[in-house]
């Protein structure tokens, strides 16, 4: 069963710092979302992406982001200047035109020092 | 706005109970409703969603739009049902709103 890949599982990074959380959605897929879970949080939606664009994004989303699909496999997620409350379990998503339901990346861990 | 409730942080069940975890939702349009679960350290995985009305794992769910609510229900909880469930709303393809999430216990 095709599988949303995310790398690295865990980073660890100081405040400041900028990190690139990247992720290989479905092959077929044209719809990308990144979501985060603040420990002990519920799921929380940051933004999808849609023909290489923007099409939505959180409250949550601000400056400090952006989102990019270099490449025709991998979709990213940077933050330029973490903070420590930005240390969350960020997932990627993916999901087809027309079918409803995403399919979830196995998050990567990111600690704020 | 779209929102999604569940009013149960924890639910625990003895082996073989029935379960029932709740979700309530408000939304002006149409929504478009899932379960997910996510086991202990795994990923995120859709359980059900209302439109296919399909059985996952024992675990049936209906939506009810006048009460606006898709509860989540097993006849019979095992064990290996221990995990967090999340409802979402989805009102197009372009985002989905979770609920804060239930941890179902099923104690032996």
């Amino acid at each position: 069963e095709p599988e949303v890949t995310q790398t690295p599982s865990h980073q660890v990074t100081q405040m400041g710092q900028e990190v690139i959380l990247r992720c290989v959605p479905i092959s077929n897929h044209l719809y990308f979302y990144w979501y985060r879970q603040i420990l002990g949080q519920k799921v929380e939606f940051l933004v999808s992406f849609y023909n290489n664009e923007i099409s939505e994004k959180s409250e949550i989303f601000d400056d400090q982001f952006s989102v990019e699909r270099p490449d025709g496999s991998n979709f990213t997620l940077k933050i330029r200047s973490t903070k420590l409350e930005d240390s969350a379990m960020y997932f990627c998503a993916s999901s087809t035109t027309g079918l409803p339901g995403y399919t979830f990346g196995s998050g990567t861990r990111l600690t704020v020092v | 706005a779209q929102r999604v409730t569940q009013p149960e942080k924890l639910l625990s069940v003895f082996k073989g109970a029935p379960v029932e975890l709740k979700c309530n939702y408000s939304y002006s349009g149409s929504p478009e409703l899932f379960w997910y679960v996510q086991y202990s350290r795994q990923r995120l995985q859709l359980l059900l969603r209302h439109i296919s009305r399909e059985s996952i794992k024992g675990f049936t769910a209906d939506l009810n739009k006048g009460e606006t609510s898709f509860h989540l229900k097993k006849p019979f909880a095992q064990e290996e049902d221990s995990a967090m469930y999340y409802c979402a709303l989805s009102r197009n393809n372009n985002d989905m709103r979770f609920g804060a999430g239930t941890r179902l216990t099923v104690k032996p």
